[in-house]
């Protein structure tokens, strides 16, 4: 049973579309993200949050929303999709947000063309 | 703030060779000190943490990592590398004040030659 996962796995849209990405986990956590991996493997945070609250929004194109329906579940949507999206998508969550590791989803993959 | 360096962008290695892999962070509060491991295609996985007490870690997969302080330093070894080792490794610091920041180093391609 997939502790952390997303879907979709693979996604290729044309620039211009909106999609979305779901992420849930079953760990029981309270505290979830969202990270960018760019092509240098590099790992940028996006979105985290808390019980569904938002604590964390770092520097994101407002074309990017997260929503949080309960506090396993925390979605990505991202409209007007540019060439510069493309990227893996991870999620994570974290029992406790102080001191806590993460745990990863095995990525979603995005390519704009 | 907080950051995370990793020196060596790319790091070639022969099987059975030790190795290790640095990190430097620097902080103005006490932080939690993290090692991830990233096989191709894959999510991050744990290899080790370091929260607080003695400052040698052992993870998984033979790996260990020791904390320094003094010289902000957590470091990743493995006296004797595989080939199933081959895999882009980060290190990753959390501030143990504040919540939910977490943030990675820009990672090191570790390639084990036959």
């Amino acid at each position: 049973d997939t502790a952390v996962s997303q879907t979709p796995k693979y996604l290729v849209t044309q620039m211009g579309n909106d999609k979305s990405i779901k992420c849930e986990q079953n760990l029981g956590h309270d505290t979830m993200y969202w990270y960018k991996q760019d092509s240098k493997k590099f790992l940028k945070i996006m979105f985290s949050y808390n019980n569904k609250e938002l604590i964390i929004n770092e520097t994101v194109p407002n074309r990017f929303s997260p929503k949080s329906p309960d506090k396993a579940h925390l979605n990505l949507h991202i409209n007007s999709l540019e060439l510069g999206d493309s990227a893996v998508y991870f999620c994570a969550s974290r029992l406790d947000p102080s001191t806590g590791e993460l745990f990863f989803g095995e990525g979603s993959r995005l390519t704009v063309l | 703030a907080q950051s995370v360096t990793q020196l060596d962008s790319q790091v070639p290695v022969f099987e059975e060779a030790p190795v290790e892999l640095r990190c430097n962070y620097s902080s103005s509060v006490s932080v939690y000190l993290f090692w991830y491991v990233q096989y191709p295609n894959q999510g991050l996985q744990l290899l080790l943490k370091y929260l607080s007490g003695s400052t040698l870690v052992k993870g998984i997969n033979g790996f260990e990592a020791e904390f320094n302080k003094s010289q902000t330093s957590f470091h990743l070894r493995k006296p004797s590398v595989h080939i199933s080792d081959t895999a882009e490794y980060f290190c990753a610091v959390t501030p143990g004040n504040t919540g939910n920041q977490f943030y990675f180093g820009t990672g090191t391609s570790l390639t084990v030659i036959p």
